[in-house]
């Protein structure tokens, strides 16, 4: 039981090239996440997905898509990267839709982009 | 809107001594409420939570942390602490959107511990 997986662990990019993060979690949850890590910023909601067929935007959607492949995989997609978008991307899910069930966070992609 | 405050950035205590780390969240309902533990160079991982019943609440760790309604606050909090909890901590209440619920962080806290 791997719990929640997230490749790459680290990527560099040159502005204006496109990559996918990906995520998978083993645990049969429903809801996965996609959170950014900024320093002072805590970490801040990309998209969401309630469940399997459904994303949704969070917080700072803009210079990204998604795609709930599956119910174990949910990839974050930079079309054309920013150094903006330098930061650290975390993968997370959740059992049910449920307020008390906790999200389980994957190890993060530390990103560059130059 | 919901959110979180987290007032101290940065917290130094020495090996062995109580720890306090501060939360304060906005919320017009009955708060889910949660601390997390990050580790350098790790993902975040689940100290405690507090949706209902008593309001202190007991945690991996050795942590703990009381609900106060009256003060708004969430307070996380250790007797004697280790070299091992020098990490970043974060605050977060969850956002009932009704078609999925969303977690609002606070800024974190890093605590470094002192031999």
């Amino acid at each position: 039981n791997a719990g929640v997986t997230q490749t790459p662990k680290f990527q560099v990019l040159k502005t204006g090239q496109s990559m996918t993060l990906q995520c998978a979690q083993d645990m049969n949850h429903n809801s996965m996440y996609w959170y950014r890590q900024d320093p002072g910023m805590g970490l801040r909601l990309i998209y969401y997905s309630a469940s399997e067929g459904t994303t949704d935007k969070g917080e700072v959607p803009n210079g990204y898509n998604v795609s709930r492949l599956n119910k174990r995989e949910f990839s974050l997609r930079l079309e054309s990267a920013a150094p903006s978008q330098t930061s650290v991307y975390f993968c997370a899910s959740k059992d049910r839709l449920g307020e008390a069930y906790e999200q389980y966070f994957g190890p993060g992609t530390r990103l560059t982009v130059t | 809107a919901q959110s979180v405050t987290q007032p101290d950035i940065h917290i130094t205590v020495s090996e062995g001594a109580s720890l306090e780390l501060r939360c304060n969240y906005s919320y017009g309902a009955t708060p889910y409420l949660f601390w997390y533990v990050q580790s350098p160079g790790q993902g975040l991982q689940l100290l405690l939570k507090y949706f209902s019943g008593d309001t202190l609440v007991q945690g991996i760790k050795g942590f703990e942390a009381e609900f106060k309604r009256s003060q708004s606050s969430f307070n996380l909090r250790k007797p004697s602490v280790h070299w091992s909890d020098a990490a970043e901590y974060f605050c977060a209440v969850v956002r009932n959107t009704g078609t999925a619920s969303k977690l609002t962080f606070g800024t974190g806290t890093r605590l470094q511990v002192t031999l």
